[in-house]
């Protein structure tokens, strides 16, 4: 299976700051990328999908980037409601696998 | 709109089989693949398995065993039976709905890579004796 790696584990930030979270592949993955939000409780939601498309209803303040092995996931401008652990699964090859998830918690 | 409701029993024994339903409301199981996940401390989110309306499955190979995923096209829904299951087992179980994109090469032949675009609301499923 390709293994996911996001860092930081944990992310501390203000509101209002850029925000950025990096997701690493074992492997190349082209852009077959996806990026989850994640709040206490609840189902993931899908932001981002194939790298850098941003899913319908997600704010523009959610931005991806990156092909091959490094991916990034940016957020513009933290609002409070963005407190949540984000993860990333890569879709180029069965079995689908995600990262462990960074957790974005407020300075 | 869509939605996706998911239901079964949260606590099991050792050796007992695990069996979850969803139902998928506001639109059809046609035109989309159907995926099982999984939620634990341990081992974070982990891609289960995954069915089609006709019934065609395709199964992570650490599961694939004690796995059996079904449809019920009259009823629009599907179904995860996961047998001998252990504590290793207990997790919030997902169902979730496909975002299916295609990769065509040269010869023609159809890669499809998913995605998951919605999600029913979980179920907790803890394994013990």
């Amino acid at each position: 299976d390709i293994q996911m790696t996001q860092s930081p584990s944990t992310l501390s930030a203000s509101v209002g700051d850029r925000v950025t979270l990096t997701c690493r592949a074992s492997q190349n993955i082209n852009s077959w990328l996806a990026w989850f939000q994640q709040k206490p409780g609840k189902a993931p939601r899908l932001l981002i999908y194939k790298a850098s498309s941003l899913q319908s209803g997600v704010p523009s303040r959610f931005s991806g980037s990156g092909s091959g092995t490094e991916f990034t996931l940016t957020i513009s401008s933290l609002q409070p409601e963005d407190l949540a652990t984000y993860y990333c699964q890569q879709y180029n090859s069965y079995s689908w696998t995600f990262g462990q998830g960074t957790k974005v918690e407020m300075k | 709109q869509v939605q996706i409701q998911q239901w079964g029993a949260g606590l099991l024994k050792p050796s007992d089989t695990l069996s979850l339903s969803c139902a998928v409301s506001g639109g059809s199981l046609s035109g989309y693949f159907w995926s099982w996940l999984r939620q634990s401390p341990g081992k974070g989110l982990e891609w289960i398995g995954e069915i089609d309306h006709s019934g065609s499955t395709n199964y992570n190979p650490s599961l694939k065993s004690r796995l059996t995923v079904s449809v019920d096209r009259s009823k629009n829904q599907f179904s995860l039976k996961l047998s001998s299951v252990t504590a290793a087992d207990t997790a919030v179980y997902y169902c979730a709905r496909d975002l299916s994109e295609y990769f065509y090469d040269n010869n023609g032949y159809a890669y499809r890579h998913d995605s998951f675009d919605m999600w029913g609301q979980g179920t907790m499923v803890t394994v013990s004796s």
